[in-house]
């Protein structure tokens, strides 16, 4: 069975700063996808950035990017030049890839405050 | 375009009553995901269809909970004689295979 584990359950940086989320996940498969959400007050979870494992290249999506260590089943997220709109609660989640698609195994969670 | 819609935004209900969670993929969505969100924690898989058809029900908690896609489209999560424990948002997502894109979830709260 997969986990997702992410130890930071809550976090906060300045505006302008960059503040880094961290993932880690245990899997015994060699193909999958994994997912930084962010689930804002309001509750609708979006989509920050996706990685595909058998990609060596770290995703980047404008001032969000990743570190993904397979040999470690790292998985962090760097938010660069954090604005106040950031202020979420940023679920990192794993997908095992199959023909089609398959459910998402999330983290709990970290919450992250940016402050002015 | 239009995203993910789910209905009722807030649901309360009393211990025992049966309730009904309805949810509007993206069109032409083929793959339909439910999950069940506690407060804190991480969404929790439920269940999944693809196109009418229900792939995966492993995550259901109990035969209290059903799940249909009868056309394909819009999915209804069931929910009978409600308990305590039930109270939590109940998430929808479609998938355009590889990215699942969320509705806004229904709240619900059991007295």
């Amino acid at each position: 069975a997969q986990t997702v584990t992410q130890s930071q359950p809550e976090m906060s940086v300045q505006e302008a700063e960059t503040v880094t989320l961290s993932c880690t996940y245990d899997t015994s498969e060699n193909n999958y996808y994994l997912f930084w959400y962010k689930q804002p007050p309001s509750r609708q979870m979006i989509l920050v950035i996706r990685q595909e494992a058998y990609k060596q290249q770290n995703a980047t999506e404008n001032r969000f990017s990743v570190n993904f260590q397979k040999a470690a089943k790292s998985f962090s997220l760097k938010i660069s030049d954090s604005q106040l709109g950031d202020t979420a609660m940023y679920f990192c989640a794993f997908m095992k890839l199959v023909i089609g698609t398959d459910k998402l195994i999330f983290g709990t969670g970290t919450r992250l405050q940016v402050f002015p | 375009g239009a995203g993910v819609s789910q209905s009722p935004r807030y649901k309360v209900a009393k211990r025992g009553q049966d309730v009904a969670l309805r949810c509007d993929p993206i069109s032409g969505h083929v793959s339909l995901f439910w999950y069940q969100q506690a407060l804190g924690q991480g969404p929790e898989f439920l269940t999944y269809f693809q196109n009418e058809a229900q792939l995966d029900k492993s995550g259901l908690p109990s035969d209290r909970f059903f799940a249909e896609r009868p056309e394909g489209s819009v999915s209804t999560l069931k929910i009978q004689r409600t308990q305590q424990e039930d109270s939590a948002v109940y998430l929808c997502a479609s998938s355009d295979r590889y990215t699942q894109y969320f509705g806004p979830g229904t709240r619900l709260t059991v007295l």
